[in-house]
């Protein structure tokens, strides 16, 4: 199966909104509302910001915000800031019971 | 604290064997789904193994089933990764994550802070 499609890199000013993509097919993100986001800082593990496509967990701000039409998923950040710069991962789960990631969308603040 | 700690990384040449432990702590070990999931050099993150609470259900991506191995000890919050037959492309950073109580097991967190497999010869 193949990884979910996300842009490799990303930049947006400070203060700026900036949107993610993440492209599936109808076996994963098309199938259910199980859509995953993370952010990873370099050397650190991954951090979850968004589940089931809408989700924040407790202690996320709520200048992440996602959505997801048919096949496809995004996540917003409003009021970009420096330490949102990061590797941004989605994710789904799949028909056949599996996860499926994207390969990583990097986001750069200038 | 929820925390989780992996153990057992190295490096091993094609074809050998490596074992990757999990140390669980803060948290209701036995009552949650646990996976593995990996970051290659230059690539992005790839789900492995999940496996249920009891452990009588275990998934697997298609490029480890019948190589790897996950496996847990509820009585000791452990959680492993047993890896055979190695190959280059499995090299990578490889984390030990908290999935949910309920299924599906569909997302993770928390992480732990990866365990380094390099295969080389």
């Amino acid at each position: 199966q193949s990884a979910l499609t996300q842009p490799a890199s990303v930049s947006g000013s400070p203060g700026q909104s900036i949107t993610l993509s993440c492209t599936g097919s109808s076996s994963d993100i098309g199938a259910y509302n199980y859509v995953s986001w993370y952010q990873q800082h370099p050397g650190k593990a991954p951090k979850l910001i968004i589940y089931e496509v809408t989700h924040r967990p407790s202690g996320v701000s709520n200048r992440f915000s996602a959505s997801k039409s048919g096949n496809t998923a995004s996540l917003t950040i409003s009021g970009l800031q420096a330490e949102d710069e990061a590797d941004y991962h989605c994710s789904s789960f799949t028909l056949r019971f599996t996860v499926i990631f994207g390969g990583g969308t990097k986001l750069t603040v200038l | 604290e929820v925390q989780l700690a992996e153990s057992g990384g190295g490096l091993v040449h094609p074809g050998g064997s490596l074992r990757l432990s999990c140390g669980a702590s803060g948290f209701l070990f036995s009552n949650f789904w646990m996976s593995w999931v990996r970051l290659g050099p230059g690539k992005g993150l790839e789900w492995l193994a999940t496996i249920k609470p009891d452990a009588s259900d275990r998934y697997y991506v298609d490029s480890v089933k019948g190589r790897f191995t996950i496996s847990r000890d509820n009585a000791k919050n452990a959680l492993f990764l047993q890896m055979n037959s190695l190959r280059g492309e499995d090299t990578g950073l490889y984390y030990c994550a908290r999935a949910t109580t309920l299924w599906p097991p569909a997302w993770f967190d928390p992480w732990g802070q990866g365990a380094l497999v390099t295969v080389s010869s």
